[in-house]
């Protein structure tokens, strides 16, 4: 399997502009998560999806941030309009319920560097 | 609420040599699990080692082996025979054993360097 795939790699974009990041989780997999990383807080989930239906966004900072998953083989986390403190890497990861002999190991992919000026 | 508290945020270990990462947390849960999470620089983050709080057995896989203190709360990773490419950022975590709940609950992380 090819793992789980994150796009893009680096975004570099301006304050107010508007960044689409995007995640193909591995196949068969029932629960994708959206973490943000950054030095000062660390890894944080923002929200996670079971069989695409959002289970808990309660790490969602904002109203200007927001995911979908449509399918169970896309999602995408939204901020409109982008501001320099979303500056963070963004980790998109799946798991299987039964990954892990039921604990639910997850799968990270790459991570998309987001760097708002 | 559950918390997870690495107390070393730098470590370093000589090429070859053991090096012990620390963990505690902090839950009144009696079932739930336990990960180390490594994130070398390329930054994805792989799953080291896994252990089942009901497993009185501590979980080794090769040269990463955990000593869990289920009483004490202390989950600590073990790295035997360090090698280049150990180095990297440790991540402890911690989840409930609960049907519909996966959220891992990190800390934040333990930098490893290994020295040739």
């Amino acid at each position: 399997d090819a793992g789980v795939i994150q796009s893009p790699r680096h975004e570099v974009t301006e304050m107010g502009q508007e960044v689409t990041l995007r995640c193909k989780p591995i196949s068969g997999h029932d629960y994708l998560f959206w973490y943000r990383q950054t030095m000062m807080r660390g890894l944080e989930l923002l929200i996670y999806f079971n069989n695409n239906v959002p289970i808990d966004d309660s790490g969602m900072p904002e109203d200007r941030f927001s995911a979908k998953m449509p399918n169970a083989s896309f999602s995408t986390l939204k901020i409109q309009p982008s501001e320099p403190r979303d500056s963070a890497v963004y980790f998109c990861a799946s798991s299987s319920g039964l990954a892990g002999g039921g604990t639910g190991e997850l799968f990270f992919g790459e991570g998309s560097r987001l760097t708002v000026l | 609420a559950q918390t997870v508290t690495q107390s070393q945020p730098e470590m370093s270990v000589q090429e070859a040599e053991t090096v012990t990462l620390s963990c505690t947390y902090d839950t009144s849960e009696s079932d739930y699990y336990l990960f180390w999470y490594k994130q070398p620089p390329s930054r994805q983050m792989i799953l080291v080692i896994r252990q089942e709080a009901y497993k009185q057995q501590n979980a080794t896989e090769n040269r990463f082996s955990v000593n869990f203190q289920k009483a004490a709360k202390s989950f600590s990773l073990k790295i035997s025979d360090s090698q280049l490419g150990d180095a990297a950022m440790y991540f402890c975590a911690y989840r409930r054993v609960d049907g519909n709940n996966r959220k891992l609950i990190w800390g934040l992380g333990t930098s490893l360097a290994v020295n040739p």
